[in-house]
C-alpha cells in the first residue's frame, strides 16, 4: 500500500524567503506524485504533478518540485514566498494509471510580513 | 468551464435528519470522487464512480452513507440518519485522466 508523509504540519517563513515543504512517499514502484494547495474555505487546487517524465516539475504560482527516487522524496519549493502563498499544501501519490490518490496530512504554510 | 459545482456550501442539521449533498462534475470527465475532510483523519476517499458506475465504495463509513450517480452530470451523497461525528467538509472531485479537480466543498455540521 502506498503512503505519503509530510514532515511538519505547520511551516512559517518570512515574506521573500525560500519555501520548502517536505514530502516522502513509500511505494514499491515509482508512483505518480502531486502537490495540491487549499486556500481557506476552498477546495484543493492542483499545483503540479510528476508522472515519470522530467524529475524537476514546474507548477503554477512559481512552485516547483523535484522527484528523487533515491530519497523517495518529492519536496515542494518556491524561491521567494509571497503573502498570497499562505495556505495548506497537500502531497499525494497514486499508482501509474490508478484512480486512487493517497494524501498526506497536509502542511499549513504561514507567511510572515 | 465552471469547475466542479457542489451544493449546498454549508449545511447545518440536527442529529437524526437526512442530509443530501450534491455535485455536478466538469463536463466530459468520466470519473467522480467523494471525499471527506476532518482535522483528525485528513482527506478520506469515500467512493469512486467511473462512467456513472460505483467502482470502489470501500471508504463509505457505514450503511448510513449512500451515493448515487444517475447520469454523467450529477451525483449525490446522502447521510441518513446523520450523527454529530459526520460533521466534516465533503468534497466532490472529477477527472478525465490522472488529475482530479475538486469542488469547493460542503461544510456539514450535525448538532
Amino acid at each position: 500500500a502506498q503512503s505519503v508523509t509530510q514532515l511538519g504540519s505547520h511551516v512559517s517563513v518570512s515574506e521573500g524567503a525560500l519555501v520548502l515543504l517536505r514530502c516522502n512517499y513509500s511505494s514499491s514502484v515509482p508512483p505518480y506524485l502531486f502537490w495540491y494547495v487549499q486556500y481557506p474555505n476552498q477546495g484543493l487546487q492542483l499545483l503540479l504533478k510528476y508522472t515519470s517524465a522530467a524529475t524537476l516539475v514546474k507548477g503554477i504560482n512559481g512552485f516547483e518540485a523535484e522527484f528523487k527516487k533515491s530519497e523517495t522524496s518529492f519536496h515542494l519549493t518556491k524561491p521567494s514566498a509571497h503573502m498570497s502563498d499562505a495556505a495548506e499544501y497537500f502531497c499525494a501519490s497514486s499508482g501509474a494509471g490508478s484512480y486512487q490518490l493517497t494524501f498526506g496530512k497536509g502542511t499549513k504554510l504561514s507567511v510572515i510580513p | 468551464d465552471a469547475g466542479v459545482i457542489q451544493s449546498p456550501r454549508h449545511e447545518v442539521t440536527e442529529m437524526g435528519q437526512e442530509v443530501t449533498l450534491r455535485c455536478k462534475p466538469i463536463s466530459g470527465h468520466n470519473s467522480l470522487f467523494w471525499y471527506r475532510q476532518t482535522m483528525m483523519r485528513g482527506l478520506e476517499l469515500l467512493i469512486y464512480f467511473n462512467n456513472n458506475v460505483p467502482i470502489d465504495d470501500s471508504g463509505m463509513p457505514e450503511d448510513r452513507f449512500s451515493a448515487k450517480m444517475p447520469n454523467a452530470s450529477f451525483s449525490t451523497l446522502k447521510i441518513q440518519p446523520s450523527e454529530p461525528r459526520d460533521s466534516a467538509v465533503y468534497f466532490c472531485a472529477s477527472s478525465q485522466g490522472d488529475e482530479q479537480y475538486f469542488g469547493p466543498g460542503t461544510r456539514l455540521t450535525v448538532t
